[in-house]
């Protein structure tokens, strides 16, 4: 198993939008709707921002969406604030048969 | 307040084994998954595996089957990650979460603080 791919940084003004992309493939992103990003601040644990590709656990700002297109997922954050800049980690059910939980690489945020 | 608490850092040397600790409090311990994922510093996050606290069943990625134990003792609502021989490559901070059942796909709604490993001769 491949691990998702994601570009390992991005970066956007405050107020404006930015899209971090997680790639994978037919048997995992693309097949199931159960695609999560997780927030990483330095030094911290991470914090559940979406699940099910779209979804927000509560107390997490609507500020922060996902969708996804085929084989690739994404999260976007709108309205960019200083406490989004952070690490940013998709991960997706693979199925059964395998290790049923895969990790992207990681994208750091930086609002500049 | 539903919680994971780990045990503390550790510093260890070669060759020596060690077990770390993640409690859970606040909800009912043994019906959910707890994972264990792996961050060396400066670097991603990585899945290790995961234990259904109820029945003990484990899954092991692939990279660390062999390599780590991963157990539960449900009465003191406690899941365990240990190493049997320690490598230098096995410094990196270890997290415990958990598996939120509600949720379709495996989805980690509550951390632990994180466990620092320091192996160094």
């Amino acid at each position: 198993q491949s691990a998702l791919t994601q570009p390992p940084s991005a970066s956007g003004s405050p107020g404006q939008s930015v899209t971090i992309s997680c790639t994978g493939t037919s048997s995992d992103v693309g097949y199931y709707n159960y695609v999560s990003w997780y927030q990483q601040h330095p030094g911290k644990a991470p914090k559940l921002m979406i699940y099910e590709v779209s979804k927000r656990p509560s107390g997490v700002p609507d500020r922060f969406s996902g969708s996804k297109s085929g084989n690739t997922a994404s999260l976007t954050v709108s309205g960019l604030q200083a406490e989004d800049e952070a690490d940013y980690y998709c991960t997706s059910y693979a199925g059964s048969n395998n290790f049923p939980v895969l990790f992207g690489g990681g994208t750091m945020l930086a609002v500049l | 307040e539903v919680q994971l608490v780990q045990s503390g850092a550790e510093v260890k040397k070669p060759g020596e084994s060690l077990k770390i600790s993640c409690k859970g409090s606040g909800y009912s311990f043994t019906t959910y998954w707890i994972g264990w994922v792996r961050q060396m510093p400066g670097k991603g996050l990585e899945w290790m595996g995961i234990i259904y606290v109820g029945d003990s069943e484990t899954r092991y990625s692939p990279s660390f089957q062999g390599q780590v134990t991963i157990s539960a003792d449900k009465s003191i609502s406690t899941a365990y990650l240990q190493w049997s021989s320690l490598k230098a490559s096995d410094t990196a901070m270890y997290y415990c979460a958990r598996r939120e059942v509600r949720y379709s796909g495996y989805v980690f709604d509550i951390w632990g603080q994180g466990t620092m490993v320091t192996v160094s001769s």
